[in-house]
């Protein structure tokens, strides 16, 4: 059972630009909702993070949006870089448990 | 080490064989994590260890997957009698303390089975 679906599969941006990424959720009991980028070879690695009692949570460049009601939360990338094409993954987490559910993932590649 | 380190960090093996992967966790994380990564896909999880009992390990796809975990530190993931779907990227990530945000992923280990 897919419990996160993310979209787009893939996602291309001129430099500048905003990247935006939407997961939605089934399982109301999640109860925390990180990002993760990952680049190849490499492991993924936190980026942001948000609990649902939060709407907003911004640091740098990098923003979520969470709309409870809806089950939807959004990664805004905003002066999007070259630097920032990547594999990006939501994810969720269910009360006293330390196991993430994944979405699946989105290909952004930011041209110069 | 300064990070999480999986070895090997590529294999190769014939259906039927068995593989062992490792993890070196982040020296004084107590949990440590397996997860699995599908050519396009997300993450899946597989096992969860605090220290060296498993209270999660109800990702495992089949009886064919165990792991383990030595003296709070090391972690190998066996998994027998490999199958061409079993090809993969095998992740670890181990935390300080069972946190999100004191946890780290290794870089994977790629494994084909041809």
């Amino acid at each position: 059972q897919q419990q996160v679906k993310q979209s787009p599969q893939s996602l291309i941006v001129q430099k500048g630009g905003i990247s935006i990424i939407n997961c939605a959720y089934e399982n109301t009991a999640f109860d925390y909702f990180p990002w993760y980028q990952q680049f190849p070879g490499k492991g993924p690695a936190l980026l942001i993070a948000i609990r649902p009692d939060v709407s907003e949570k911004k640091e740098g460049r990098f923003t979520i949006s969470f709309n409870k009601s809806a089950k939807q939360f959004s990664l805004h990338i905003m002066d999007s870089q070259p630097g920032d094409s990547a594999t990006y993954f939501c994810a969720a987490r269910v009360p006293s448990g330390s196991r993430l559910t994944f979405g699946e993932g989105t290909q952004l590649t930011v041209n110069p | 080490g300064a990070g999480v380190s999986q070895s090997p960090s590529n294999k190769v093996t014939e259906k039927g064989k068995d593989v062992e992967l490792r993890c070196d966790p982040i020296s004084g994380h107590t949990a440590l994590y397996w997860y699995r990564q599908s050519l396009g896909q997300g993450l899946e999880f597989l096992i969860y260890f605090q220290g060296n009992s498993a209270p999660d390990k109800s990702g495992l796809p089949s009886d064919r997957f165990s792991a383990e975990r030595t003296g709070g530190s090391v972690s190998t993931l066996t998994i027998q009698r490999t199958q061409q779907e079993d090809s993969a990227v095998y992740l670890c990530a181990s935390s300080l303390d069972g946190r999100i945000r004191t946890q780290y992923f290794g870089p994977g280990t790629r494994l084909l089975v041809l």
